[in-house]
């Protein structure tokens, strides 16, 4: 079970704001939310991850709403070379198991 | 640092053969993980590692095996390749597994069964 709900694809301007929502609502207390992006069939990336406060670091930014049962990946200047696939996982222990669900896939249109 | 590296890139094989699907990480990570990502879907967990001589089962385990003997390298084997097994692998590591380790990802190989 992914434990994630994402949109299967969204659009998004060039240098505008790009916002990707995800649902966990089963997530647990001490779960964290990780986003990952996969481009070309690459190797997913890490982007950014966070537990119940609103995290930012040079890549974007991950909002989580207080509850923790939704968040918002915020791509702030979308550029073409954000075009891929997100994913929003929730890690699963023990292993540090990651369950990827479909995601969704972001196309930046010039 | 390399950090994970996948060989080969690519393989075509026949229904019935065997093949190992290798991953090396430099990173000294003590977790390990394979995955198989078929065709417009997300990525599903075969096996993983915690350490060397340590391994466990994930999500879709079956028609492959693995085996962890050094810290460095954890390779999958395929013994009797089947169409249904027509995937990307991708390998990953990560230094633990506590709720803030991110895992970090090989290039991937792209394995057709015929």
């Amino acid at each position: 079970d992914a434990k994630t709900t994402q949109p299967p694809s969204m659009d998004c301007a060039e240098g505008r704001a790009a916002n990707l929502p995800c649902n966990h609502s089963t997530i647990s207390g001490n779960e964290y939310v990780y986003w990952y992006r996969q481009i070309h069939s690459q190797g997913p990336q890490y982007i950014i991850h966070g537990l119940k406060n609103n995290e930012t670091n040079e890549m974007a930014s991950l909002i989580i709403t207080e509850d923790r049962k939704s968040s918002t990946l915020i791509l702030p200047h979308a550029t073409l070379r954000d075009t891929a696939v997100y994913y929003c996982i929730v890690r699963v222990a023990p292993g540090n198991q990651f369950y990827f669900g479909t995601g969704t896939s972001l196309t930046v249109i010039p | 640092n390399a950090g994970v590296t996948q060989t080969p890139k690519f393989r075509i094989l026949k229904i019935g053969q065997s093949m190992t699907l290798q991953c090396t990480q430099d990173m000294n990570h003590n977790y390990m993980y394979w995955y198989r990502q078929d065709p417009g879907m997300g990525l599903k967990l075969i096996y993983y590692s915690v350490g060397a001589g340590i391994t466990d089962k994930g999500e879709v385990p079956n028609g492959y095996n693995v085996s962890r003997s050094t810290t460095e390298d954890f390779p999958l084997r395929l013994e009797l390749a089947a169409p249904s097994q027509t995937s990307v692998y991708f390998c990953a590591s990560s230094y633990g597994s506590a709720l803030t380790d991110t895992q970090y990802f090989g290039p991937g190989t792209r394995l057709t069964v015929l």
